[in-house]
């Protein structure tokens, strides 16, 4: 069963509007979330991140927070650019493995 | 430039030829690790490193092997592949280890096992 989940595997905006990628997580012992950004035949980039003391997190146009009630996490992406266009994976890293576990992915499309 | 780098990019081969895919970063990172990407499922970790001569399984380690003998190069090596493991793989490595450590991905290796 998937801890980190994506239930959005593709997502399409106009540009200059804002994205919003959601990622939703089951296990209540994760304490930082991490997003990356993966062009097509590169590897993955690292965007932003959280720790679970915090409730959002600001890096100019991208902006994470965290609802940890609902073990919920959403990236925004204001204004979004067609640059934006990739495959987002929302990561949560557990401290008991010293593992990160990464959500299957969203696909962005930012359309001109 | 700092960069992990992973070889070959593309492979093909067929089933039960031992197959290595290179990882090598530049970075002198503590901790390297090996992803498979498959669609609907993100990455899965294979094997990780948390230093030389120091690695342990991930979620997915079964029909996989890794080594560790210098700080800057992780291989993966498949003994005798299967077409299950038909995916694309990335090696990551990150200054710590802990798991709130960025992690810089290679550009990956796409494997085809027929």
């Amino acid at each position: 069963d998937q801890q980190v989940k994506q239930n959005s595997p593709s997502l399409s905006v106009q540009e200059g509007r804002i994205s919003i990628l959601n990622c939703d997580y089951t296990n209540s012992m994760f304490d930082y979330f991490l997003w990356y950004k993966k062009y097509p035949a590169e590897g993955p980039t690292f965007l932003i991140s959280i720790s679970s003391i915090k409730d959002k997190n600001e890096d100019g146009r991208f902006t994470v927070f965290l609802n940890k009630s609902a073990k919920h996490l959403s990236l925004h992406i204001v204004p979004s650019q067609p640059g934006d266009s990739a495959v987002y994976f929302c990561a949560a890293s557990d401290p008991s493995y010293d593992k990160v576990i990464f959500g299957p992915g969203t696909s962005l499309s930012v359309i001109p | 430039e700092a960069q992990v780098t992973q070889n070959p990019r593309y492979l093909i081969t067929v089933t039960g030829k031992k197959l290595t895919v290179t990882c090598s970063q530049n970075m002198n990172h503590e901790y390297m690790s090996w992803y498979r990407q498959d669609p609907g499922l993100g990455l899965r970790q294979i094997y990780y490193s948390m230093n030389v001569e120091v690695t342990d399984k991930g979620d997915v380690p079964e029909g996989y092997k890794v080594s560790r003998k210098e700080k800057r190069n992780f291989p993966l090596i498949l003994e005798s592949p299967s077409p299950n493991q038909t995916s694309l793989y990335f090696c990551a490595s990150s200054l710590l280890g802990t798991g709130g450590d960025t992690q810089y991905f290679g550009p990956g290796t796409r494997l085809t096992v027929l």
